[in-house]
This record gives C-alpha cells, structure tokens and sequence, in this order.
C-alpha cells in the first residue's frame, strides 16, 4: 500500500543553519508529493509540491526534488530563520484517487 | 477574497452533547474532507466528500458523521458516541479535474469536551 516516512522530531537548528528534513514514500504507479507547514494553532499551508519524477518544488527558500530512484522528497533550505518554527508535514497522493496520504509530521525549533 | 472558513476556531462541550463543526468553501471546489489532529501527532482523515449528497468514510469515522446538501458546504457533527473528542478539527477542499491536486486547509476548530 501507498505509505509516507518522515524523519522523528524535533528538530532544533540554530539560526541560518542548513535544514534537511527526510521524507521516503511507497508507492505504485505516479503519485505526486507535497509539503505542508503548519504554525502553531493554525491550518495546514502548502508549502511546495512536486508532481513527477526529477521535478523540484521550491518556495520561500524551501526546495525539494522527487526522487523516483530512491522513493524520497526531502526538504532543505540553505539559511533557516527563527521563523520557520513551525510543523512540516510530507504527503502523497496517489494517482488512483485524490486521498493524501501523510506523513507524521516533523516539529522544526529554530533557535536565535 | 477565496478560501476555507471554518467556525469556531474554539469549541466547548459537555460530554455526552452533540456538536457540529462548520465548514465553507468558496473555491468551487468539488471535493472536501475533514482531518482529526491530537497533540504532536499527524493528521486522520475522518470523512470526505467527492460530490454533493455522497461522502465517504475515512480512517476514523467512528463516532461522526456529515452531510453535503450544497457543494460549498460540509459540516461535521461530533456525536457523544465519540469516545474521545477532544483535538484539533481540519477541514480542506481540493478540485479534483483540471486542477493542481492540492489540498487547501481552513484554520481549524479546537474543540475541548469537559
């Protein structure tokens, strides 16, 4: 079945440190990939997607690439700030329907 | 301005009450689901909607149930067969053709039962 791993948190990063958060995927066929974000007390925002194969998704300084080869879409930004503390959330959707599935979420703390 | 209300953003109930969250979305969107969020934890689908008058179950639909009698709304009702109600409550729309296949969130509802 289709399934989403995302590295445990929290994690704590020191302002303008670089930030990798890990995200695998199983899956068949071709599904596409989200990040979400989530700030305390509020709703999810997407923060970028890819929908195939060596696409990069990008935004705010956030950048991530599919990777088919090894089932991965991790998260990276170069220079984090304090306010990128917030919760990242990895999704899948598969292309049989249009049911996210999500990872458990990752808490990034980011220290001045 | 387009989005997703959701109302109220904070909810309180004795045990035992029936209670409906709101959702509304003004998108045209076709397709909307509610989420359960609990402290530190990933999000469960509860219920979605892919048409008007049909809806489907998710996850964790035990203890809740909806209705979607027009296409911009899709409210959920917590009933006190619910054994443990209390969390952070996500409503999100997407269009399912010729769209860009993402899921937009409203802002949630934290309901607290005493």
């Amino acid at each position: 079945g289709n399934s989403v791993t995302q590295m445990e948190g929290p994690v704590t990063l020191s302002e303008e440190a670089f930030l990798t958060i890990n995200c695998t995927y199983t899956a068949t066929g071709y599904p596409s990939l989200f990040w979400y974000v989530q700030y305390p007390g509020e709703g999810l925002q997407l923060l970028l997607k890819a929908t195939k194969a060596d696409d990069k998704g990008s935004n705010k300084g956030f950048e991530a690439t599919y990777r088919k080869e090894t089932t991965s879409f991790h998260l990276e930004k170069g220079s984090v700030q304090v306010s990128d503390s917030a919760v990242y959330f990895c999704a899948l959707l598969p292309d049989s329907n249009y049911q996210l599935i999500w990872g458990a979420g990752t808490k990034l703390i980011i220290k001045p | 301005d387009g989005g997703i209300t959701q109302s109220p953003k904070y909810l309180f109930r004795k045990e035992g009450q029936n209670v409906t969250l709101s959702c509304e979305q003004n998108l045209n969107h076709d397709a909307m689901y509610w989420y359960r969020q609990d402290p530190g934890q990933g999000l469960r689908l509860i219920y979605y909607s892919q048409i008007v008058n049909d809806f489907q179950k998710g996850d964790i639909a035990e203890g809740y149930s909806v209705s979607r009698e027009k296409k911009e709304s899709f409210p959920l009702t917590v009933t006190s067969a619910q054994k443990n109600p209390t969390a952070f409550y996500l409503c999100a729309s997407t269009r399912l053709a010729g769209g860009s296949n993402e899921q937009f969130f409203g802002p949630g509802t934290r309901l607290t039962v005493l």
